[in-house]
């Protein structure tokens, strides 16, 4: 099975960086997904990471190191429209494998 | 705008009702989703189907029935339901199951049992 583990929330002031941790830890490992879900909408795709490393998409930033079961999701230059809930998701590793293993998401709040 | 719809966006139903969500791609998928989103949890996948056969039933109660006319439809039955099923039911689709497709998903129909 797998274990997804990022915090609850974060407070973070328009213009600043927040960094959003996952940890998992599962039976198998077959890249890692990072989504933004605004309160009442559908959750929309933002990075992909298998390898390690940081992978760059204009303001957000997705790091992952696989020996440490370990990733981040990095939002720099805030702004009021990024409160929202950020979702962490495992593929595993088997042989039809399809299955997402999400975290419970973390909810960021932005203020002026 | 994902390209995934849902019907109705809100449903309040009865224990005794049957009710059935709808849920549409325009995408073009092979793979479609039904997911359960509760408070504070992290999404649960209920049911897979590629090209309209299932391939995963995750342990879901059998008052969910689930039915995938064709690659681009994909229906949630419910009867029966208890309190505890009221949630947030997200369908999401991609390119195929298997790869690193992401998933899209829709906004979501908010069910409240009664």
């Amino acid at each position: 099975g797998q274990n997804i583990d990022q915090p609850t929330e974060m407070t973070a002031t328009e213009g600043a960086i927040v960094q959003i941790n996952c940890t998992y830890q599962t039976s198998g490992f077959n890249g890692l997904f990072w989504y933004q879900q605004h309160a009442g909408e559908a959750p929309t795709f933002l990075s992909y990471n298998v390898l390690d490393g940081l992978e760059e998409k204009g303001r957000f930033s997705s790091f992952l190191s696989r020996s440490k079961g370990y990733s981040y999701l990095l939002l720099k230059e805030l702004q009021m429209k990024d409160s929202a809930s950020y979702l962490c998701a495992v593929r595993g590793l088997r042989s039809n494998d399809y299955k997402l293993s999400f975290g419970a998401g973390t909810t960021v709040t932005v203020r002026a | 705008e994902t390209g995934v719809t849902q019907t109705p966006r809100h449903l309040v139903m009865g224990m005794t009702n049957k009710k059935s969500l709808k849920c549409e791609q325009h995408l073009g998928h092979n793979a479609m989703y039904w997911y359960k989103q509760s408070a504070k949890k992290p999404l649960e996948l209920m049911f897979v189907y590629s090209l309209e056969e299932r391939v995963e039933n995750n342990s879901v109660p059998s008052r969910f029935s689930p039915e995938c006319p064709n690659s681009s439809h994909l229906f949630l039955h419910l009867h029966t339901l208890q309190p505890e099923d009221s949630a947030l039911y997200l369908c999401a689709s991609s390119q195929d199951v298997q790869g690193t497709y992401e998933q899209y998903f829709g906004p979501g129909t908010r069910l409240t049992v009664t």
